[in-house]
C-alpha cells in the first residue's frame, strides 16, 4: 500500500471549515483513499473513502486531485467535538483488506 | 444492535499470566481485526481474520494468538504476558473490502 504524509497538527476555528491535507504521491490506480478519526482514546471512526471522484457524506467531503497524488478531507463547519486525530490511509482491496494506520494529523478546534 | 463489543474494558495482569480478550460483533461482518495502540502512536495490526475459521498475522503478531471459531467472535490471547504488552487493544470488523471498519471501544491492559 502506498505511503501517506500528513501534517502532525493543525488548528481550526470553531464554525470554520477544516481542511486536512494528505499526500500520497506513490498511489497506484487501484488504491483507495480512506479517512478515519480517533477522538481521545476512543476507537477510531470511519469517515469517508474514495477512488478518484470527490465524495461527500453527512460527516465530511473528500477531494482527490486529478492525478490522485493528494487529497483533502473537509469538515465544513468544525465543532469542538471534531477535535481528534485524523488518519489518511491508502489501501488496495486485497485478501485481508487490512488498514495500516500512521500517526495522523491532530486537529484542534478552537472556540 | 451493539456493533463491536470488547471485553473486558480494563485489566491488570502480572508478568507471565495469561488472558483472553474477546471481541464480539453482531453485524454479520466477515472481516475482523485486532490492533494495539501505545501512547502517542498510531494503531498497529496484530492479527486478523477474513472469515470464520481463518486467521492471519499482521505487523506485530509475536506474543499473541487468535481464534475465530464463530463468525461473530474474534479472540485474542496472551499466553505469557510481558510489560511490553501494556497497551490499549482495539478490535474492528468490516462487512466487505468496500467499506471501512467499525471499531470497538478498546481494552486497556496493563502488565506489571
Amino acid at each position: 500500500d502506498a505511503k501517506t504524509t500528513q501534517p502532525p497538527s493543525m488548528d481550526c476555528a470553531e464554525g470554520r471549515a477544516a481542511n486536512l491535507p494528505c499526500n500520497h504521491s506513490t498511489i497506484s490506480g487501484n488504491e483507495y483513499v480512506y479517512w478515519y478519526r480517533q477522538i481521545h482514546s476512543q476507537g477510531p471512526q470511519y469517515i469517508i473513502h474514495g477512488l478518484k471522484n470527490n465524495e461527500t457524506n453527512e460527516m465530511a467531503s473528500l477531494i482527490i486531485t486529478e492525478d490522485r497524488k493528494s487529497s483533502t478531507l473537509i469538515l465544513p463547519h468544525a465543532t469542538l467535538r471534531d477535535t481528534a486525530v485524523y488518519y489518511c490511509i491508502v489501501r488496495v482491496q486485497n485478501t485481508g483488506n487490512q488498514f495500516y494506520f500512521g500517526t495522523g494529523t491532530s486537529l484542534t478546534v478552537i472556540p | 444492535n451493539a456493533g463491536v463489543t470488547q471485553t473486558p474494558k480494563f485489566r491488570v495482569l502480572k508478568t507471565g499470566q495469561s488472558m483472553t480478550l474477546l471481541c464480539a460483533q453482531d453485524m454479520n461482518h466477515e472481516y475482523m481485526y485486532w490492533y494495539r495502540q501505545d501512547p502517542g502512536m498510531g494503531l498497529r495490526l496484530i492479527h486478523y481474520s477474513v472469515g470464520e475459521g481463518t486467521t492471519a498475522k499482521g505487523e506485530v503478531p509475536d506474543g499473541y494468538n487468535v481464534s475465530r471459531l464463530k463468525k461473530q467472535n474474534f479472540l485474542l490471547g496472551l499466553e505469557s504476558a510481558a510489560p511490553s504488552q501494556t497497551s490499549v487493544y482495539f478490535c474492528a470488523s468490516m462487512l466487505t473490502g468496500l467499506y471501512g471498519y467499525t471499531f470497538g471501544s478498546g481494552t486497556r491492559l496493563t502488565v506489571v
